[in-house]
């Protein structure tokens, strides 16, 4: 049961362009969404975030989108710099509870072309 | 300003040996996530575990799996009699205490290879 969705594997862009990573979820439960970024043989880095009660945050080159109808999120990053070439990961929780685990997505590889 | 600290970094373990990874949390942070990630896949959550307490274990496998976060010292998560199916990439995490926000930093991974 895969609660949180990358369903592009990789992408590819232009240095300079827009890179446009998407991520679909399933439970309605979730209210707080982030983004992370993951090097070769390193840990992931926290990116950005968002809460259920916005639909947009931006960080600098980083925008995060949230649709939550659609139950979509998406990563924007303008412009594209050679050094964003990561493994990008999308995750979800729930801060009620007092449960914090965060659901993954599978991940989207981002190569960046110089 | 030291992060989180796992080790070993890579461990190399025959079917049946027992494993050990250590995880140091950023300083001031007193809640400690695990996660696996799986070749070609995300990570999955195993254990959420504060001070001296296991918060969701809803994630650890039933067997042969623990994880302790004692009151002084790391958080361990112990895989006993491993298996080559445990071979993997295991992530720590931390936050502060009353996280307004769940962000959790994480380590750069323990990765375990069983042969």
């Amino acid at each position: 049961d895969q609660q949180v969705k990358q369903n592009s594997p990789s992408l590819s862009v232009q240095e300079g362009r827009i890179s446009i990573l998407n991520c679909d979820y399933t439970n309605s439960m979730f209210d707080y969404f982030l983004w992370y970024k993951k090097y070769p043989a390193e840990g992931p880095t926290f990116l950005i975030s968002i809460s259920s009660i916005k639909d947009k945050n931006e960080d600098g080159r980083f925008t995060v989108f949230l649709n939550k109808s659609a139950k979509h999120l998406s990563l924007h990053i303008v412009p594209s710099q050679p050094g964003d070439s990561a493994v990008y990961f999308c995750a979800a929780s729930r801060r009620t509870g007092n449960t914090g685990k965060l659901i993954f997505g599978q991940g989207t590889t981002l190569q960046v072309k110089p | 300003n030291a992060g989180v600290m796992q080790n070993p970094r890579h461990l190399v373990r025959r079917r049946g040996q027992e494993a050990r990874l250590r995880c140091s949390p950023m300083k001031g942070h007193s809640h400690v996530y695990w996660y696996r990630q799986l070749p070609e896949e995300g990570l999955k959550f195993m254990v959420y575990l504060q001070k001296e307490n296991i918060i969701d274990e809803s994630g650890m496998p039933k067997e042969r799996f623990s994880a302790e976060f004692p009151k002084e010292g790391p958080s361990i998560l112990r895989i006993q009699q491993v298996v080559r199916g445990d071979s993997a990439a295991y992530f720590c995490a931390s936050s502060p205490p009353n996280p307004s926000k769940n962000i959790q930093y994480f380590g750069a991974g323990t990765r375990l290879s069983v042969l």
